[in-house]
């Protein structure tokens, strides 16, 4: 079975600063996985995804993540955080494309001015 | 493109009421989803449907919870009755079949049962 791990609920960085949020997740095939961003009463919206190709996966606003399977991981990255980047953060995890997503609990970015 | 639009965006209910949430995929896409976000338990998937027919409902709470898709535009969650440990923020999604095809979301419905 599919599942993901987020951790830190709560991650705080400055305005300018390097934003790393963590994702690790178990599957028994090699994996489809996501990052998705839900501001405030809204739904969520796709960040970026990796299903084949690249490790590297470069998404919206400037965010990428790195698929590394000897480390079961997918971290998100920005180099430099924006206020606008306060939102929550899902990382989710899929065993093909036809199949439902398993979403981790997320992880709430604050930045700090 | 439209979006996913689910309604309404609010609900306030007593307890021991039915509820009916609804959710218009957008036009194409052959999965609908409904899941489930609370503070304590994060997003929950509730149900997902591929060309209007039910594959997992897994997640369904318990018998209270239906859901149905009766044709590809148009799928209900209906709560019947409500309980205080129903209030949440409910969402409908949308994908197309295929391997690069993303996830859709609605905004969401917020359930309130007092």
């Amino acid at each position: 079975a599919q599942s993901v791990t987020q951790l830190g609920s709560h991650v705080s960085v400055s305005e300018g600063a390097l934003v790393l949020l963590r994702c690790n997740y178990s599957s028994s095939v090699p994996p489809y996985l996501f990052w998705y961003v839900q501001y405030p009463n809204q739904g969520l919206q796709l960040l970026l995804k990796y299903t084949t190709g690249a490790t590297l996966v470069k998404g919206i606003n400037g965010f990428e993540a790195e698929f590394k399977k000897s480390e079961t991981s997918f971290h998100l990255t920005k180099p430099s955080a924006h206020m606008s980047d306060a939102a929550e953060y899902f990382c989710a995890v899929s065993k093909d494309s036809s199949y439902k997503l398993i979403f981790g609990s997320g992880t709430r970015l604050l930045v700090r001015p | 493109d439209a979006g996913v639009i689910q309604s309404p965006r609010h609900e306030v209910t007593e307890m021991g009421q039915e509820v009916t949430l609804r959710c218009k995929p957008i036009s194409g896409h052959d999965y609908l989803f409904w899941y489930r976000q609370t503070m304590m338990r994060g997003l929950e998937l509730l149900i997902y449907f591929n060309n209007n027919v039910p594959i997992d409902d897994s997640g369904m709470p318990e018998d209270r919870f239906s859901a149905k898709m009766p044709n590809a535009s148009f799928s209900t969650l209906k709560i019947q009755p409500s309980e205080p440990r129903d209030s949440a923020v409910y969402f409908c999604a949308s994908r197309r079949t295929g391997g690069n095809s993303p996830l859709h979301f609605g905004n969401g419905t917020r359930l309130t049962v007092t």
